[in-house]
């Protein structure tokens, strides 16, 4: 399995420009997770799907972030505007859906927004 | 008071040595408990699970105590290779919350 895959890996854009992150889980996890780390915040849930359904967006930061998964095989964290205080590096995970398995983590999207 | 809590380090210890991290949780009702290892600029990875009996997985032992709602780690003879900073992770089915981790750095 090439486990939970992210792009892009890096991402510079510009203040007040849309940003699109991008999420294939593994095959057969019906549990997605977008999570943004920061030195200062840690690790942060932003929302997490289950069979493709939001579940709990209560740690998206405000209303300029959405996230959508149109099948089991794909999701998407959008952002826009794009402010400086966005810069993290943004990480996808999935598991099979029981907390027993852990959660695997994509290699993360690098975003800087200047 | 922040639902996981752990030292944020760092443990500088010298190789072969055995390393310990305590972290503490706020929600009794926890059910799952985790510890990921995250090295620099890369993406966080289970290390292994934590039962309620304990377990161990080589030089590792996990532990839990729930009277005192904390979880450790133990690693003995520790390598070089194992500097990295560790998480916590403790909460429910899919309501996990991470730790801001405690960095190791073991040194020659």
């Amino acid at each position: 399995d090439a486990g939970v895959i992210q792009s892009p890996r890096h991402e510079v854009t510009e203040m007040g420009q849309e940003v699109t992150l991008r999420c294939k889980p593994i095959s057969g996890h019906n549990s997605l997770f977008w999570y943004r780390q920061t030195m200062m915040r840690g690790l942060e849930l932003l929302i997490y799907f289950n069979n493709n359904v939001p579940i709990d967006d209560s740690g998206m930061p405000e209303d300029r972030f959405s996230a959508k998964m149109p099948n089991a095989s794909f999701s998407t964290l959008k952002i826009q505007p794009s402010e400086p205080r966005d810069s993290a590096v943004y990480f996808c995970a999935s598991s099979p859906g029981q907390a027993l398995y852990g959660y695997t983590f994509g290699s993360g999207t690098r975003l800087t927004v200047v | 008071r922040k639902e996981v809590e752990q030292d944020p380090g760092p443990f500088n210890v010298p190789e072969g040595a055995t390393v310990a991290f305590n972290c503490t949780y706020s929600n009794s009702a926890s059910q799952s408990f985790f510890w990921y290892r995250q090295d620099c600029r890369k993406e966080p990875k289970l290390l292994m699970s934590v039962y309620s009996s304990g377990n161990e997985d080589g030089r590792f032992t996990a532990q839990l105590n729930r009277a005192s709602q904390y979880i450790s780690l133990l690693i003995r003879d520790s390598k070089l290779s194992d500097s990295a900073t560790y998480l916590c992770v403790v909460g429910n089915n899919n309501d996990m919350r991470f730790g801001a981790g405690t960095r190791l750095t073991v040194k020659p």
